[in-house]
């Protein structure tokens, strides 16, 4: 079955911590993505890679670190410079770059929880 | 200015009863594209929809249906009949051209919670 695995589904973080988050995808897709979601609110986004060793800043990069070392992984690094983790954070992944309208698929999503 | 709104936050209705959830977007562009996706409980987003800039022709799928209307630029989404099973918070989100890098990002409105009730 292709599609996008994120684990683990809860996470737990003390103070002063980095924790990381995995994303893996089987559908040979080009681009990843990284959102995070607050409650009452939309998605976010962290970071995206459109191509393997190369990434971009999305509109809240600060205290988030990702790297983009194989197509078919996406990890986010949530830093002790974050100082509000907690939020559900969801992958998502598209077929192709740089272009508009991409249907984006996302995973099941990890929750994060402060200690 | 937001570049998606969803004005209403929750809804709840009884059901059988037809809904419709509102989205209202801004863009420069002629060239853009609008989804929406559905966030059921368990938290994954479930795509539904992508439509076009140039194509205006309403679709329907089942017992979903959707208005795109440049003119007011709205792109609603109807629920018929619904069911305890539609209960998720539904987004809407466009792609525009954007500037630079992020063409093609997506920018989500901030969500309608739909209650369904038995």
């Amino acid at each position: 079955d292709g599609g996008i695995t994120q684990s683990p589904k809860y996470l737990f973080r003390k103070e002063g911590q980095n924790v990381t988050l995995s994303c893996e995808q089987n559908l040979n897709h080009d681009a990843m993505y990284w959102y995070r979601q607050d409650p009452g609110q939309g998605l976010r986004l962290i970071y995206y890679s459109q191509i393997v060793n190369d990434f971009q800043k999305g509109d809240i990069a600060e205290g988030y670190s990702v790297s983009r070392e194989k197509k078919e992984s996406f990890p986010l690094t949530v830093t002790s410079a974050q100082k509000n983790p907690t939020a559900f954070y969801l992958c998502a992944s598209s077929a192709r770059t740089g272009g508009i309208g991409e249907t984006q698929y996302f995973g099941p999503g990890t929750r994060l929880l402060v200690l | 200015a937001q570049k998606v709104t969803q004005a209403q936050t929750e809804i709840s209705v009884v059901e059988k009863e037809d809904v419709t959830l509102d989205c209202v977007y801004e863009t420069r562009d002629t060239t853009y594209y609008l989804f929406w996706y559905k966030q059921p409980p368990s938290g994954e987003l479930v795509f539904l929809i992508r439509r076009n800039s140039f194509d205006e022709q309403n679709e329907i799928s089942g017992r979903y249906s959707w208005n795109f209307q440049k003119s007011t630029s709205s792109f609603n989404f109807t629920i018929t009949a619904s069911q305890v099973v539609d209960s998720a918070v539904y987004f809407c989100a466009l792609s525009e051209a954007g500037d630079g890098g992020s063409q093609g990002n997506l920018i989500f409105g901030k969500g309608t919670k739909l209650s369904v009730k038995p």
